[in-house]
């Protein structure tokens, strides 16, 4: 995606297609990821998760993949809906810090009917 | 299935003014969270509390912000006199425990605060 007028990342689909986000990390020393979900005006809501121990964690229609080589994290939203239309955040625990959460830059997802 | 719950949706108030920002937990949740969202920008941590006391707490989170768990289902955030760079959606969260890592913090649908 490029970027926007609020500099948010955006991937345009239509429907039916398969959506892949994706986000980049910096701290090697994280060892919990977690994408959340966030529509217009309201909290982020949790996807999925997965450990630094996993390469791969597959929920409903949710897949994220964990490469830890290169720090990258993706999330992969099968059959896309005009429902899946959200701001899509990658968050890291480093676990050092009593588990707060650091929130990626967000990926602005429009399906098209 | 159980939410975290926030009041107000919207708070207008004018600079210098204190404002406090309701939070209720999942019932049976320990650990508690503060985090704000800036108009388009990312979602920023500001404070995590557990046990009566702040467990941590970022750089924004400074004098001029508290917490406060004043009974068993509540939890404030009180911004005493509030600046014009306050303004954005500030979000609470809470997990069960805080005794993993690997534990889901669900968040509420967030407070929008502007600051005039």
């Amino acid at each position: 995606g490029e970027s926007v007028g609020l500099h948010l990342p955006t991937l345009s689909v239509q429907e039916g297609d398969n959506s892949i986000i994706n986000c980049a990390y910096s701290n090697s020393a994280s060892d919990y990821f977690i994408w959340y979900k966030q529509e217009s005006g309201k909290g982020p809501q949790f996807i999925i998760d997965i450990r630094s121990n996993m390469d791969k964690r597959q929920g409903q229609r949710v897949t994220v993949l964990l490469n830890k080589t290169v720090k990258h994290l993706s999330l992969q939203i099968a059959a896309t809906q005009p429902g899946d239309s959200a701001v899509y955040f990658c968050a890291e625990n480093s676990g050092g810090s009593n588990y707060k959460l650091t929130f990626g830059k967000g990926t602005l997802l429009t399906v098209n009917p | 299935e159980p939410e975290v719950t926030q009041t107000p949706s919207h708070q207008v108030t004018q600079m210098g003014q204190e404002v406090i920002l309701r939070c209720v937990p999942i019932s049976n949740h320990l650990y508690f969270y503060w985090y704000r969202q800036i108009l388009g920008q990312k979602v920023e941590f500001l404070v995590s509390f557990y046990n009566n006391e702040i467990s941590e707490k970022s750089e924004i989170f400074d004098d001029q912000f508290s917490v406060e768990r004043p009974d068993g289902s509540n939890f404030t955030l009180k911004i005493r006199s509030t600046k014009l760079e306050d303004s954005a959606m500030y979000f609470c969260a809470s997990t069960r425990t805080g005794a993993i890592i690997q534990e889901t913090q669900y968040f509420g649908p967030g407070t929008r605060l502007l600051v005039l």
